[in-house]
């Protein structure tokens, strides 16, 4: 157990629709971070947020959007979705600010499903 | 553009052999490189890392080695062990400050036999 957790484990969906993936970090951890990861792919990174600010952002779609709140929990949201955005989403957080040698500890994942 | 590769899709080996998986990088910015490894329903965990400064890494019955004139590192376990059994992400990123675009390989699934 890494201590970060995500819910919901898994969700299916409809094309259009918009969902919401939460993830609460290890206790102290201030970053937090999601990737994608897709059929068969590595993982993909999306975003990173630091103690509620935007951090760094990768290969996120303008239909996704997160955020960090100030119990530094995080949410992920997907919009207008389409079949392609089905992956595993995963939520990971480190104690800093997303220093190379800071590990980073995932959580086991939401299991999106778009029908 | 795959700039983190790990060409093995998959890895059989007997247990108490040695297990070697193998990643290759293309970018020559990249100065720290991970290993995660990944059970079915979990998310991935924290193996072992090495530098760039580094050829070589020891934890235990895992060993990283890199070899940066190749842009090539492996991955050493011995011996292998039934939990081993899983994906094996290979990772890099580029700059101390660069954890943020840590970029993941797709993975290679050991499986160990008895």
């Amino acid at each position: 157990d890494s201590g970060v957790t995500q819910t919901p484990k898994h969700l299916i969906t409809a094309t259009g629709q918009r969902v919401t993936l939460r993830c609460s970090p290890r206790s102290g951890d201030l970053s937090v971070y999601w990737y994608q990861q897709s059929l068969d792919q590595g993982l993909q990174f999306l975003i990173q947020y630091y103690n509620g600010e935007e951090r760094a952002k990768g290969n996120i779609l303008e239909r996704f959007s997160a955020q960090q709140f100030p119990d530094l929990h995080s949410e992920l949201n997907l919009s207008s979705l389409e079949l392609g955005d089905s992956a595993l989403y995963f939520c990971a957080s480190s104690v800093r600010a997303g220093e190379a040698t800071d590990t980073q500890y995932f959580g086991p994942g939401t299991r999106l499903t778009v029908l | 553009d795959q700039q983190v590769k790990q060409n093995s899709p998959s890895l059989s080996v007997q247990e108490g052999r040695i297990s070697i998986l193998n990643c290759d990088y293309t970018n020559s910015m990249f100065d720290y490189f991970l290993w995660y490894k990944k059970y079915p329903a979990e998310g991935p965990t924290f193996l072992i890392s090495i530098s760039s400064i580094k050829d070589k890494n020891e934890d235990g019955r895992f060993t990283v080695f890199l070899n940066k004139s190749a842009k090539h590192l492996s991955l050493h376990i011995v011996p292998s062990q039934p939990g081993d059994s899983a994906v094996y992400f290979c990772a890099a990123s580029g700059g101390y400050s660069s954890a943020s675009k840590i970029i993941f390989g797709s993975g290679t699934r050991l499986s160990i036999r008895p």
